[in-house]
């Protein structure tokens, strides 16, 4: 079925630098992406979305990226900030309304 | 505008005993999710709603496991009998139902432990 791969499972940065995460799915029908930060004790809560119709969107400290063709987007935080500390997934659509989630990656942000 | 709610926020219980989860989806929204999430990973969808037509339970275990969401607003999700492996945080989710790829905006879970 389809899939939704996210790398890496952990990652630890210095709290300035910058964190990626990456992930690859297989739908080719696949046109919405969002990503979610859950933090302990609550349920995911969006922090941005790219659409298949752009490469590239950017919030503030939070980038995206989308590659369609290699079908692989990533998150770029910059500048970062202890705050940001959570687990981080993200999300391909699959068919009208259903979504596939990645693993997810726990960022440790240090002070 | 309040989130998607629900309740109970922790539930324990002993196995072969029944449960059930409450979910008020976003005033509006037309699509009610169900998700499961084991510890260390993603959500898993158990079940979908358009208004109060299940369109999409196929990774509902049926046997013990049952959903419903009689008015097309509130969801009840119920577990009979629990099993040890069903320790889980339960999920509710929900988004506009107007148009194909919507966000889906998540209520804070239900931790379910069964012993």
């Amino acid at each position: 079925g389809e899939n939704v791969e996210q790398h890496p499972s952990t990652l630890s940065v210095q709290e300035g630098d910058s964190a990626v995460i990456k992930c690859t799915y297989s739908d080719s029908a696949s046109n919405y992406f969002p990503w979610y930060k859950q933090e302990l004790g609550k349920g995911p809560q969006l922090i941005i979305d790219i659409r298949s119709n752009v490469g590239e969107k950017k919030d503030q400290r939070i980038a995206v990226t989308l590659n369609k063709t290699a079908k692989h987007f990533s998150l770029h935080i910059t500048e970062t900030q202890p705050e940001d500390s959570a687990v981080y997934f993200c999300a391909a659509s699959i068919g009208n309304n259903d979504m596939r989630f990645g693993a997810g990656t726990r960022l440790t942000v240090k002070p | 505008e309040a989130g998607v709610v629900q309740s109970p926020r922790y539930k324990i219980i002993e196995k072969k005993q029944p449960v059930a989860f409450w979910c008020n989806p976003i005033s509006g929204h037309n699509t009610l999710y169900w998700y499961l999430q084991n510890l260390g990973q993603g959500p898993e969808l158990l079940i979908r709603y358009e208004n109060e037509e299940a369109v999409d339970d196929s990774q509902l275990p049926k046997d013990r496991f049952s959903a419903e969401r009689l008015k097309g607003v509130d969801s009840t999700l119920k577990i009979q009998p629990a099993e040890l492996g069903d320790s889980a945080v339960y999920l509710c989710a929900s988004s506009p139902g107007h148009w194909k790829e919507e966000t889906q905006y998540f209520g804070p879970g239900t931790r379910l432990l069964v012993l």
